[in-house]
């Protein structure tokens, strides 16, 4: 089945430690997204990317970083400058369609030790 | 203001109600409109896009009204599985970011 794969489903960070997020998509969507939410907010646009070795910071970007070495894989990695990284963070893909959707991963919960 | 604004709710129904939702957004210039629907911890799903003309899915209707700027979603003969936040999100420039709404919580009541 196609779909878009998210690992771990939770993950703990110690303080000063850089972690990293996977995204996976077998869907062969060109477009991917890395979103964050936090208790009773709406999702919030950390980076996107619309073609392999390209990406743009969305609205939070700080403390945060990404790579986009294959169509497939987009993982996000929070760094230690990232003081508030406890939230939920969602990763979607789409095609470079005005019209099309974004479709979501079953998320990564990060919480801080 | 926010880009896109979603009265937060709670909405609590009972069963068989019908119930509206809408969702105002700021920039005149937005392309793409749609509902999502996130259960509680879960990712948010897909429920329908938006079209100029209104479309209709079932019990979901969805209408879409560009001069006031707003998006609407209509649930008839609400089920108990229809409790959920919805999400009204908007798709704007080039990039085809999207913005989400913060949601509006139903639940639906026995």
């Amino acid at each position: 089945d196609g779909g878009i794969t998210q690992s771990p489903k939770y993950l703990f960070r110690k303080e000063g430690q850089n972690v990293t997020l996977s995204c996976e998509q077998n869907l062969n969507h060109d477009a991917m997204y890395w979103y964050r939410q936090d208790p009773g907010q709406g999702l919030r646009l950390i980076y996107y990317s619309q073609i392999v070795n390209d990406f743009q910071k969305g609205d939070i970007a700080e403390g945060y970083s990404v790579s986009r070495e294959k169509k497939e894989s987009f993982p996000l990695t929070v760094t230690s400058a990232q003081k508030n990284p406890t939230a939920f963070y969602l990763c979607a893909s789409s095609p470079n369609d005005r019209l099309q959707p974004q479709h979501f991963g079953d998320g990564t919960r990060l919480s801080i030790l | 203001r926010k880009e896109v604004e979603q009265d937060p709710g709670p909405f609590n129904v009972p069963e068989g109600a019908t119930v509206a939702f809408n969702c105002t957004y700021s920039n005149s210039a937005s392309q793409s409109f749609f509902w999502y629907r996130q259960d509680c911890r879960k990712e948010p799903k897909l429920l329908m896009s938006v079209y100029s003309s209104g479309n209709e899915d079932g019990r979901f209707t969805a209408q879409l009204n560009r001069a006031s700027q707003y998006i609407s979603l209509l649930i008839r003969d609400s089920k108990l599985s229809d409790s959920a936040t919805y999400l009204c999100v908007v798709a704007s420039g080039s990039a085809r970011q999207l913005t989400f709404g913060s949601g509006t919580q139903l639940t639906v009541l026995p």
